[in-house]
């Protein structure tokens, strides 16, 4: 089953607006990471947060993580039509030393021009 | 090479049929993924290669599913008498530190259509 769970699972906004997505996972974890996929296309790396870290910026991505609820957010920040894409958390299990990251189910993004 | 490789790009194929997909990883990256998305879904885990050994082989749908590696690169996922719901996108996907520390290196997939 999957770790991962992502809301909402589609989001519509304007140019220029902010775009906030939410993830939440089930068991204890190293580290959360998220990740965009451009239709018909592999998956890219985005950002990784640490379970000891609270917050992290990079460029116009913020992440927060509260390992007391299970639960990130990615928020991007004046989005454009380039960011339309689907948007994936996926964690690590700090007790499964075989390291394999489970995804979410993703937040399919749009931004209108 | 610059990225992870997958080929073919697509195939389809009749059911029962045997196929094949490869995957070559980054050069250098020990570990290696295999993960199935069906259409509009999430990643669903597949396989984990640490080398050439698979600590995890727990995502494996089915026993006409298996997948080995050679050399500590080139990865082959095998899917034997396919079957209509195995028609997804299969990702492989590549590891230079653990995933506790570091991020994967994703391949274009291999679109598989069984008709």
């Amino acid at each position: 089953s999957q770790q991962g769970e992502e809301d909402p699972q589609a989001l519509s906004i304007q140019e220029g607006e902010n775009a906030t997505m939410n993830c939440s996972y089930k068991t204890s974890i190293n580290n959360l990471q998220w990740y965009r996929q451009n239709s018909g296309r592999g998956l890219v790396h985005l950002i990784l947060i640490r379970s000891n870290e609270r917050e992290k910026h990079s460029g116009r991505l913020r992440v927060t993580l509260d390992t007391s609820k299970k639960s990130s957010s990615l928020l991007i920040t004046a989005s454009r039509a380039a960011d339309t894409a689907s948007y994936f958390c996926a964690t690590d299990d700090r007790y499964n030393q075989g390291g394999k990251l489970i995804f979410g189910q993703g937040t399919e993004l749009s931004v209108k021009p | 090479g610059a990225g992870v490789s997958q080929s073919p790009s697509n195939k389809v194929t009749e059911k029962g049929k045997d196929v094949e997909l490869r995957c070559d990883p980054i050069s250098g990256h020990t570990a290696l993924y295999w993960y199935r998305q069906s259409l509009g879904q999430g990643l669903e885990f597949l396989i984990y290669f640490q080398g050439n050994s698979a600590p995890d082989k727990s995502g494996l749908p089915s026993d006409r599913f298996s997948a080995e590696r050679t050399g500590g690169s080139v990865s082959t996922l095998t899917i034997q008498r396919t079957q209509q719901e195995d028609s997804a996108v299969y990702l492989c996907a590549s590891s230079f530190r653990p995933v506790r520390t570091g991020e994967l290196f994703f391949g274009e997939g291999s679109r598989l259509t069984v008709l």
